[in-house]
């Protein structure tokens, strides 16, 4: 059964960093890319980045970029964001998907709130 | 960017009627490299994270009901809902998956 569990979410001031962790299981996870989606309360779902499955390749939306990186390691079969410079827009529940191109399953996600 | 367009916003529709569901992308989502179009749709019901529907703009994904179908080519796409049924109550989104950043359609939501 393909599981994808996340955690670190939490509630973090502003210009505060944190790293998710996504553990994945039940598949061979060396042979797919790995996408984090999030989606703030109340609102639409965003394309946050994406790992090739090496870890060589890495995308990133704009809203993002130069702030939060994502990682993997394929020995623990985990794949990571560590999110820095954290803003008020970044609170939402962070998903980590398994990836065909699109995302085919996705974990439950992860909480982070930014707030003082 | 990809601008991902869904029409409705919110739509109701009687038990047993047909619901239709549109999204349309600001270029071609084309893959020319495979003549398929990088179109997903995805169903999300509240509290819980998206679940995969249609991929390849009309290949139903395993395990979906074939009331579920999708259609479209280039940049205008429909998801179609025959024979609504109670548990079809979602928002359902669009997403391109052509060119990054891997764009999402803002949602709509589907009443009974």
């Amino acid at each position: 059964e393909v599981q994808l569990v996340e955690s670190g979410g939490g509630l973090v001031q502003p210009g505060g960093s944190l790293r998710l962790s996504c553990a994945a299981s039940g598949f061979t996870f060396t042979s797919y890319w790995m996408h984090w989606v999030r989606q703030a309360p109340g609102k639409g779902l965003v394309w946050v980045s994406h790992i090739h499955i090496d870890g060589s390749s890495t995308n990133y939306a704009d809203s993002v970029k130069g702030r939060f990186t994502i990682s993997r390691d394929n020995a623990k079969n985990t794949v990571y964001l560590q999110m820095n410079s954290l803003r008020a827009e970044d609170t939402a529940v962070y998903y980590c998907g398994r990836s065909n191109g699109y995302v085919d399953f996705w974990g439950q996600g992860t909480l982070v709130t930014v707030s003082s | 960017d990809i601008v991902m367009t869904q029409s409705p916003d919110s739509l109701a529709v009687s038990l047993g009627e047909r619901a239709t569901i549109n999204c349309k992308s600001s270029q071609s989502v084309l893959y020319s490299s495979t003549n398929k179009n990088s179109l997903v749709w995805y169903q999300q019901k509240p509290g819980r994270p998206p679940k995969l529907l249609i991929y390849w703009a009309s290949t139903r994904e395993s395990g979906v009901p074939d009331r579920f179908s999708g259609s479209g080519s280039g940049t205008d796409f429909t998801l179609t809902i025959n024979s609504l049924q109670a548990e079809d109550v979602a928002v359902y989104y669009c997403q391109q998956y052509s060119t990054v950043p891997y764009t999402f359609g803002q949602g709509t939501k589907l009443e009974i």
